[in-house]
């Protein structure tokens, strides 16, 4: 069966420091891979995704950016963290782009002091 | 814009009755509809996927899909104290993603 992970759950960083989550999916191939974040009091917002190794859309313009190195894996980084990108940070993945159910990792909740 | 609207709640129902949720969508092309659970602090589970006009019942949850009216509800029957959680509802854009509601959060009260 697939699993998806991400880390670290939890991180508290100062303003101006660089942040770096990853996210690994097993049990599939080729997976369309997503970060969305998810701040207090707002709905779930999507920043990147990407269908393929190397390939990478973003959907939010903002100091935040995304790679996928590995056909399974996912990174979300910073280099310089603002006090707005604290929140709750979430890995998904799907089957297929057009269609299909998306499946969350456990999240990674950032505060940023 | 493209929006899924979402009765932020909370709704509060005694334990063993019907909870319904519902939600409202303005992307006519939309085919695809999901509905989430996520508990507090933790991330979101999918309960239910529906691509039909019509009902469709998993245990004791049934989601009920209309594309003319762009409405999408989730009925939970029997509810349990374990199901108090915030239910978001989704659809599929056009990019493969999935735009969601801000959620409902559900109380069942014992």
């Amino acid at each position: 069966s697939q699993t998806i992970h991400q880390w670290p759950a939890t991180l508290v960083q100062p303003v101006g420091s660089p942040l770096s989550l990853e996210c690994t999916v097993e049990g599939t191939s080729n997976p369309n891979l997503y970060w969305y974040r998810q701040a207090a009091g707002r709905g779930l917002q999507l920043l990147f995704y990407s269908v393929g190794i190397g390939q990478i859309s973003s959907e939010v313009p903002q100091n935040l950016s995304a790679s996928r190195p590995q056909d399974r894996q996912f990174i979300l980084s910073s280099k310089k963290l603002l006090l707005s990108d604290s929140g709750f940070y979430l890995c998904a993945w799907s089957a297929t782009l057009n269609t299909g159910e998306l499946f969350f990792g456990e999240g990674s909740r950032l505060t940023v002091l | 814009q493209k929006e899924v609207e979402q009765n932020s709640g909370p709704l509060s129902v005694p334990e063993g009755a019907i909870a319904s949720l519902n939600c409202t969508y303005s992307d006519r092309g939309s085919q695809s509809f999901f509905w989430y659970r996520q508990y507090s602090g933790k991330s979101p589970e999918l309960i239910m996927s529906i691509y039909s006009n019509g009902d469709k019942e998993d245990g004791r949850f049934t989601a009920q899909l209309n594309k003319a009216s762009q409405y999408v509800s989730l009925l939970i029957r029997d509810s349990q104290p374990s199901d108090s959680a915030t239910y978001l509802c989704a659809y599929r854009g056009s990019q493969g993603n999935l735009i969601f509601g801000k959620g409902t959060k559900l109380s069942v009260k014992p």
